[in-house]
């Protein structure tokens, strides 16, 4: 059962354009979302989040928009880099009884930006 | 501040083999995750330690697995009686304080091959 789910594998832009990378929950309880992204070989880094209490997060190139009662949160990357190309993750938050603030992960999405 | 080192990088074992894992998180950070990523998946929770105490573990967390965080620094995975369905990267991350608006900072990983 697929909480967090990124159902376009990869998106491919020019650079300059805006890429808009897509996520789904299916869990009323997350209250967290998050961004990461990763380079081959490395591990995942921390990129941008949003409270469930907002509906738009903003950093520099980066914005997250939440729509909750969709239950969907996506991306914008403005304008899109070359360096930008690396898979994305979208990530949910739960607090847990034990105290721990676990991240259900998508499967991820490839993104390439061409020059 | 080096970031999350994990050791080693890679593994190739065989099939009924223990291994260990180590990771030095960011000094200054009281929590710690492990997650273990397979090919095309995102990263799955398997347990999280706060200081020393190891406060949740994931059910994907099989008796075969242990870990530690002795002194409430570096953490150690082990998996005794390896199979091939532990193939897989296994990433450690670290955080201080709440991880949902600064997210983890997570380390390059162990890439477990067993034959």
């Amino acid at each position: 059962d697929q909480q967090v789910k990124q159902n376009s594998p990869s998106l491919s832009v020019q650079e300059g354009r805006i890429s808009i990378l897509n996520c789904d929950y299916t869990n009323s309880m997350f209250d967290y979302f998050l961004w990461y992204k990763k380079y081959p070989a490395e591990g995942p880094t921390f990129l941008i989040s949003i409270s469930s209490i907002k509906d738009k997060n903003e950093d520099g190139r980066f914005t997250v928009f939440l729509n909750k009662s969709a239950k969907h949160l996506s991306l914008h990357i403005v304008p899109s880099q070359p360096g930008d190309s690396a898979v994305y993750f979208c990530a949910a938050s739960l607090l847990t009884q034990g105290g721990s603030e676990k991240l259900v992960f998508g499967k991820g999405m490839k993104l390439t930006v061409n020059p | 501040d080096t970031g999350v080192s994990q050791d080693p990088r890679h593994k190739i074992t065989k099939r009924g083999q223990n291994v260990t894992f180590r990771c030095d998180p960011i000094s200054e950070h009281n929590r710690l995750y492990w997650y273990r990523q397979t090919l095309g998946q995102g990263p799955e929770f398997l347990t999280y330690f706060q200081n020393e105490a190891q406060l949740e573990k994931s059910r994907l967390l099989s008796d075969r697995f242990s870990a530690e965080r002795p002194k409430g620094s570096f953490s150690t995975l082990e998996i005794q009686r390896t199979e091939q369905g532990d193939s897989a990267m296994y990433l450690c991350a670290s955080s201080s304080g709440t991880s949902r608006t600064l997210g983890y900072t997570f380390g390059s990983g162990t890439r477990l091959t067993v034959v």
